[in-house]
């Protein structure tokens, strides 16, 4: 299995703040890769896949870039509604993810 | 619209058996591999096991390969997952997720989910 290690576990931020959230895979994964968002009580929603791909309807303050093992998730002006959780996930081989990032409200 | 609704999840001792289901509309069902993705309570996101539009391939992760059965019915547009042997492990919430194209393991939409407790 290909491992993913997610950080920050956690981080506080106010609106407006750009925010970023890496994902290092235990080997190369070709862009494999996707970001999602998750609030309480609800299920992951896909923002980014093939690691910079935005998702129909995900608004562009969202973006990814990496390659080879590291990618990163970056919010460019963090809004309210984006205080949530978030997990990066490979697609290379059999879909493991990352431990999760929650964005709080600092 | 895509659409996932799962159903089946409840209450079930240790050693026990449930059946979950997935209802799928808004897209060509049988075009799609689909998945099933869990999430234990308060801790992080865990792939369970995918099925290829033909269930020409099948796949599980390691814990569950040999307890849970994953199958599909086109023709009802429905996913499922038989799951026996339970453990008190196996208490999640279980996702059913729609396939990407052209990508064995990518997840695409994700259904609302639905809970399994496994509890004497």
């Amino acid at each position: 299995d290909i491992q993913v290690t997610q950080s920050p576990s956690s981080l506080s931020a106010s609106v407006g703040d750009r925010v970023s959230i890496t994902c290092r895979a235990s080997q190369g994964i070709s862009n494999s890769l996707a970001w999602y968002q998750q609030k309480p009580g609800k299920a992951p929603k896909v923002l980014l896949y093939a690691a910079s791909r935005l998702e129909s309807g995900v608004p562009s303050r969202f973006s990814g870039s990496g390659s080879g093992t590291d990618y990163t998730l970056t919010i460019s002006s963090l809004q309210p509604e984006d205080f949530a959780t978030y997990y990066c996930q490979q697609y290379y081989v059999t879909p493991t993810f990352g431990q999760g990032t929650k964005v709080e409200i600092k | 619209e895509v659409q996932l609704v799962e159903s089946g999840g409840g209450v079930v001792q240790p050693g026990g058996s449930l059946r979950l289901s997935c209802e799928a509309s808004g897209f060509t069902f049988d075009d799609y591999t689909m998945h099933w993705v869990r999430q234990r309570p308060g801790k992080g996101l865990e792939w369970v096991s995918l099925i290829t539009w033909d269930a020409g391939n099948i796949q599980y992760a390691d814990s569950m390969r040999g307890r849970f059965t994953i199958s599909r019915d086109n023709g009802k547009n429905s996913l499922y997952l038989q799951m026996h042997s339970l453990r008190t492990e196996d208490t999640a919430f279980y996702y059913c997720t729609k396939g990407r194209p052209s990508a064995l393991y990518g997840l695409d939409v994700w259904g609302q989910g639905t809970t399994v407790i496994v509890s004497s």
